[in-house]
This record gives C-alpha cells, structure tokens and sequence, in this order.
C-alpha cells in the first residue's frame, strides 16, 4: 500500500536558520503530495500542495518540489521564525489509484528559539 | 462559513461506554472524512462519505465503529464498548468534489477521547 516517510523530529533550531524536513513516499498510481502544518491547540492546516513531477509547491517562504525519479517531496525554509513552531506532516493522495484517503506520514515537531 | 466543527472536544469515558462524536462540515462540501490520530503519530483514515453514501472504509474501521452521514450534511462517528486503545484525536474533515481531488480539505480542530 501506499506509505510517507519523514524524517524524526523533534527539530530544534536558532531563529533565522534554514530548514529541510525531508520525506519520501511510495505509492502504486501518481498520487498528489502535500505539507500540513499543526500549530499547538489547532486543526491541521494545508501548508501547500504539488500535484505532478517537478511541480514546486510553496506557501509562507516554504517550499517543495515533487521530485518523482527519487520519490520525494522535501520541506524547505531558508529562514525559520519562532512562529514555524508546529508538527509538520507530509502527505500523499492516490486519487489515480480509486482513494479519496490522505496517507500521511508521523509527523516532525519543529521548535524554533529566539 | 464557520469552518469544519467538531463536537465534543473532549471527552473522558469510562471502558466499554458508548461515545458519539459530531462533525458539522463546510455547508457546501460534499465530502466528508474521518480520522483518528495518537500521539506521535500522523492522521490515519478511516472513513470517507460522499453526501450520504459511505464510499471508502479502513480496515482500522472495526464492528465497533460506525459512522453516518444523514441527508449528507452533518456526521456522526459512534464507537461502541470502548476500549483503552480507541484513545486518540478524531479529526473530521471536508472537501468540495468540484475536481475529484484531495486539495480543498479542511479538518476541524478535533475531539480527543480519553477511555479510562
């Protein structure tokens, strides 16, 4: 079946510094990827979207780029604020394969200090 | 448009109570999904309903969950002899199938239940 890996958290970084969360998928059709962000005490956010090869996916000074050759879908920020503070969740739907299900991976915990 | 509502949001219940928990979706969206969430985990699914008809169910879905969707609007998610492992986040979610795609889901803030 369809599976997201990212990476392990939690990610403890100084303000100002550049982040990569990476994540990888499998999935047996060509699914559209996604980045969800959790702020604490709040639901699940779309933080952006990228639906086939090569698209690059961005929102708030985030980025993604759906890289199909190596089955990936990479969160990047080159400058983080204590405001990113939140889970990050990558996110897979596999609509060509007949499932309205988003498959999401655990989640990476970012903590951004002054 | 108040957003997707979920209600309770918490909810503390004693093993093998019944609990049910509401999802009241975006008045518009059509599709409706449920998942459930433990700590250290991300969302798994579970059920997703197109107006009233229950399309797609995970096999996490066991003989004592139960979900409904009546005239397609509002929810309900029934879990039956709870046990010590359904404590989680459900999250419930909606979406407007104007394209047949995931991108317009919005989830709700969740009811998390506690079974003590």
């Amino acid at each position: 079946g369809d599976s997201v890996t990212q990476m392990e958290g939690p990610v403890t970084l100084s303000e100002e510094a550049c982040l990569t969360i990476n994540c990888t998928y499998t999935a047996t059709g060509y699914p559209s990827l996604f980045w969800y962000v959790q702020y604490p005490g709040e639901g699940l956010q779309l933080l952006l979207k990228a639906t086939k090869a090569d698209d690059k996916g961005s929102n708030k000074g985030f980025e993604a780029t759906y890289r199909k050759e190596t089955t990936s879908f990479h969160l990047e920020k080159g400058s983080v604020q204590v405001s990113d503070s939140a889970v990050y969740f990558c996110a897979l739907s596999d609509e060509e394969a007949g499932s309205y299900q988003l498959t999401f991976g655990k989640g990476t915990k970012l903590s951004v200090i002054p | 448009d108040t957003g997707v509502s979920q209600d309770p949001r918490h909810k503390i219940t004693k093993r093998g109570q019944n609990v049910t928990f509401r999802c009241d979706p975006i008045s518009e969206h059509n599709r409706l999904y449920w998942y459930r969430q433990t700590l250290g985990q991300g969302p798994e699914f579970l059920t997703y309903f197109q107006n009233e008809a229950q399309l797609e169910k995970s096999r996490l879905l066991s003989d004592r969950f139960s979900a409904e969707r009546p005239k397609g609007s509002f929810s309900t998610l029934e879990i039956q002899r709870t046990e010590q492992g359904d404590s989680a986040m459900y999250l419930c979610a909606s979406s407007l199938d104007s394209t047949g795609s995931s991108y317009g889901y919005t989830f709700g803030s969740g009811t998390r239940l506690t079974v003590v």
